[in-house]
């Protein structure tokens, strides 16, 4: 079956742009979460979503957020960019249900974003 | 706070030899679960294991180990017989486990670029 889909791959913004990131998750899978991977903190978990609902956050500031429709689907929006922001940009996917999976995640190829 | 330490940063071996990943954790939870997953050049994280913290049966797959000792902390990954397609970085991650027993919510370690040369 298809895995976890990201789009676009790679693009490059400029500082104080505003940029939205795509991701298909398995067909099936109801969660869906994002993770920001940079060279200096390495992965970091920016949040989840279930059933068009966030379910977890991680500490990021309020520029970073994210939404997900009813297919699953989910998009992540970086508004106001910072160079610091420059980071592959990671999806994962999973069923999301209680004593299911925990923790086995799907992750996509990623978006890299480049901020200029 | 949750914490995982991969000391190891990069690690180069020559073909068929054995290596050993090592991972820290730390975690005042009393349930919870330990990973780990490969990155490839291509960017993907690939799932290996899940463990969690009421079993510390040690595991193989293959040309692959792990030893899980709560005593210590410790969640290390050994490749047997090492081969150039394991050249990637590996990711050792931990998750708490939430009352809804799904959680998406890792903590990875740094990380630890394998190099295996032929």
């Amino acid at each position: 079956k298809a895995g976890v889909t990201q789009t676009p791959r790679y693009l490059i913004k400029t500082r104080g742009q505003q940029v939205t990131l795509s991701c298909s998750p398995i067909s099936g899978h109801r969660s869906v979460s994002w993770y920001q991977q940079t060279p200096g903190q390495g992965l970091q978990f920016l949040f989840e979503y279930f059933s068009e609902t966030q379910r977890n956050k991680g500490n990021f500031p309020g520029r970073f957020s994210g939404r997900q429709f009813s297919n699953s689907r989910s998009e992540m929006n970086v508004s106001t960019l910072e160079l610091g922001d420059s980071a592959l940009y990671l999806c994962a996917s999973s069923l999301g249900l209680a004593g299911g999976n925990t923790g086995e995640l799907f992750f996509g190829e990623g978006s890299r974003l480049t901020v200029l | 706070a949750q914490k995982v330490t991969q000391a190891q940063t990069e690690i180069s071996v020559v073909e068929k030899e054995d290596v050993t990943l090592d991972c820290v954790y730390e975690t005042r939870d009393t349930t919870y679960y330990l990973f780990w997953y490969k990155q490839p050049p291509s960017g993907e994280l690939v799932f290996l294991i899940r463990r969690n913290s009421f079993d510390e049966q040690n595991e193989i797959s293959g040309r692959y180990s792990w030893n899980f000792q709560k005593s210590t902390s410790s969640f290390n990954f050994t490749i047997t017989a090492s081969q150039v397609v394991d050249s990637a970085v590996y990711f050792c991650a931990l998750s708490e486990a939430a009352d809804t027993g799904a959680n998406s919510k890792l903590t990875f370690g740094k990380g630890i670029t394998l190099s295996v040369r032929p």
